[in-house]
């Protein structure tokens, strides 16, 4: 039972180029969607999250867009870089009052390998 | 601050074999995670804590093994190691689970079981 669906599985970007990564969700006891990115090599480290109360957020170059009626989010890189190529991650909190064995539990999507080319 | 570090960062195993893979914290979190992942399956959650002697099962948690002994290391022990183990590893800490926690993660340990 996948909670988390990301696509697509991977993408490619020319330079200067916009990259959007796409993610639903199936669980409305979800309610923080953090986006992780992992470089080869490494662990994943968290890049940007937001909270279900706002449509949208933006950190630099990076912005998610949160569609809760339709429990979507996605993730924009606007102006791609080479350095922006990794993988990234959409991931879901459940709600702190959920209880049962899913709080404080990190719900990953399948992944995202981006490449972006000079 | 090191963070979160692994040991080994490569390790190849026979059938059956065991091993203990290593993970230390040095930012007094309380709460520590095993995940393993594998090519398009994301990261799937195999094991937590959230103290010192408290450990309880993620997602898929057979064929491991964890404690928790001090604050600072959640080693995950495979026994009989199976061709299925063949994935990278990752641990993860973060100071508490609440919403908004976020967790900081290792550079993972590549394990293949031949």
């Amino acid at each position: 039972q996948q909670q988390v669906k990301q696509s697509p599985q991977s993408l490619i970007v020319q330079k200067g180029g916009i990259s959007i990564i796409n993610c639903a969700y199936e669980n409305t006891a979800f309610d923080y969607f953090p986006w992780y990115q992992q470089f080869p090599g490494k662990g994943p480290a968290l890049l940007i999250a937001i909270r279900p109360d706002v449509s949208e957020k933006k950190e630099g170059r990076f912005t998610i867009s949160f569609n809760k009626s339709a429990k979507q989010f996605s993730l924009h890189i606007m102006d791609s870089q080479p350095g922006d190529s990794a993988t990234y991650f959409c991931a879901a909190y459940p709600q702190a009052n959920a209880g049962g064995t899913s709080y404080g539990k990190l719900t990953f999507g399948q992944g995202t390998i981006l490449t972006v080319h000079p | 601050n090191a963070g979160v570090t692994q040991t080994p960062k490569f390790r190849i195993l026979k059938i059956g074999q065991s091993m203990t893979l290593q993970c230390a914290q040095d930012m007094n979190h309380n709460y520590m995670y095993w995940y393993r992942q594998d090519p398009g399956m994301g990261l799937k959650l195999i094991y937590y804590s959230v103290g010192a002697g408290i450990t309880d099962k993620g997602e898929v948690p057979n064929g491991y093994n964890v404690s928790r002994s001090t604050t600072e290391d959640f080693p995950l022990r495979l026994e009989l190691a199976a061709p299925s183990q063949t994935s990278v590893y990752f641990c993860a800490s973060s100071y508490s689970r609440g919403t908004q926690e976020t967790q900081y993660f290792g550079p993972g340990t590549r394990l293949l079981v031949l």
